[in-house]
């Protein structure tokens, strides 16, 4: 089983939609999460921390539920320029990063 | 602030020909990073530096790969010979000891082995 595992998608929604990815990972002991946004083509950019107590960006949000080992991304309103790929990534010992999900938002 | 510097952006090489990427990270930053991105993957750690020492370098093949950040700055990661299966984006990425675990990224090396 891999660490960390996402859906790979692509997620195709139209804009304003609301869409969640979730990532779910296997070591029980990891501490830290984040979430990255890769553009195509392009470097991976930290989008935000996942905190025990879940947190807020604006249309972003993500959670963390340990119980369940998975993270989660929400992002509300979407817009065409939130198209991208979100990486999800977790501290085992270094930072360890899931195979990505593609979002596509159409007009 | 500049960011973190990578080059060459672009290289194609033929098999068991030798390569170099080069990498500058963002000033202050003691904690430097090679990754290798396969298409369709997240970035896979390939070693980790704090300062001129390699405190990790589990993952990087060392038959082949080198990576060396001599005087604890700038860093440089050498593949000799090349492989096909050598093709994928080299990332680098470096973070301060204050938060180590925010990693910035580099736009990376394009690499080709034909």
């Amino acid at each position: 089983r891999k660490e960390v595992e996402q859906d790979p998608g692509p997620f195709n929604v139209p804009e304003g939609a609301t869409v969640a990815f979730n990532c779910t990972y296997s070591n029980s002991a990891s501490q830290s999460f984040f979430w990255y946004r890769q553009d195509c083509r392009k470097e991976p950019k930290l989008l935000m921390s996942v905190y025990s107590s879940g947190n807020e960006d604006g249309r972003f949000t993500a959670q963390l539920n340990r119980a369940s080992q998975y993270i989660s991304l929400l992002i509300r309103d979407s817009k065409l320029s939130d198209s991208a790929t979100y990486l999800c990534a977790l501290i085992g010992g270094k930072l360890i990063f899931g195979q990505g999900t593609e979002l596509s938002v159409k007009p | 602030e500049a960011g973190v510097v990578q080059s060459p952006r672009y290289k194609i090489i033929e098999k068991k020909q030798p390569v170099a990427f080069w990498c500058n990270p963002i000033s202050g930053h003691n904690t430097l990073y090679w990754y290798r991105q396969n298409l369709g993957q997240g970035p896979e750690l390939l070693i980790r530096y704090e300062n001129e020492e390699a405190v990790d370098d589990s993952q990087l093949p060392k038959d082949r790969f080198s990576a060396e950040r001599l005087k604890g700055v700038d860093s440089t990661l050498k593949i000799q010979p090349a492989e096909l299966g050598d093709s994928a984006v080299y990332l680098c990425a470096s973070s301060s000891g204050t938060a180590r675990y925010e990693q910035y990224f580099g736009p990376g090396t394009r690499l080709t082995v034909t």
